[in-house]
């Protein structure tokens, strides 16, 4: 199973909502990746978990505030987001974090904050 | 980390037509990968290159790497519609970073 699942596809919220977004992936890799892309740019990294553990967190505002409950799952919880916000989400897995190797991307959560 | 550079930004091509886009970069890698992208999706690996490597293939895909010049180049050929996408190189291991991506149109 090559797969990594995001759920949901779409999501709307308004600015006091607070609601989650899930990744998913049992291929056993040991890193995952959140990137936010908004549209015609290249995908932006905005945390790494290694083996569970927060290794990156690239000055991501802390209405973001992501999970690793465990070595299968991510999740991203949203709280207070603004319009701006409004973008691609993208959950992405690796092997490790330092391997080289390819990552593996789910198709994606739209999230439109109104 | 480091990213990317590519160019063109955007390329339209007739059906069956060679499409070739390039990644430039600074400083040293030891890899370098291409993703596609179609519209509004997730990013699908294509092809990974070792620093060490100077071209490799798949399918309709080459990608080559001079790193003197700290660029590669992305082939395709025998174009298809189907090969409409956005095209991202990435660079590093521990934290890929995406160039601004080239975005391909290949017409019927």
């Amino acid at each position: 199973d090559t797969e990594v699942t995001q759920t949901p596809k779409h999501l709307v919220m308004g600015m006091t909502n607070k609601k989650s977004l899930k990744c998913e992936q049992h291929m056993g890799h040991r890193a995952m990746y959140w990137y936010k892309q908004k549209a015609k740019k290249p995908p932006e990294l905005m945390f790494v978990y290694s083996y569970e553990k927060l290794s990156i967190n690239e000055s991501v505002p802390s209405r973001f505030s992501p999970e690793c409950p465990n070595s299968s799952l991510l999740n991203l919880h949203l709280h207070a987001l603004q319009p701006e916000d409004s973008a691609l989400y993208l959950c992405a897995s690796r092997t490790q974090q330092g391997a080289v190797g390819e990552q593996y991307f789910g198709p994606g959560t739209r999230l439109t904050v109104t | 980390s480091q990213q990317g550079e590519e160019d063109p930004q955007a390329l339209s091509i007739q059906e069956g037509e060679n499409a070739t886009m390039n990644c430039s970069y600074k400083t040293s890698i030891n890899n370098l990968q291409w993703y596609r992208q179609n519209s509004g999706r997730g990013l699908v690996h294509l092809i990974l290159i070792r620093s060490n490597e100077r071209e490799k293939h798949s399918g309709r895909l080459r990608v080559t790497l001079d790193t003197s010049k700290k660029s590669s180049s992305l082939l395709i050929t025998a174009s298809r519609a189907a090969d409409t996408a956005s095209y991202f190189c990435a660079l590093g291991a521990g934290k890929s970073t995406f160039g601004d991506g080239t975005t391909l149109t290949v017409k019927p």
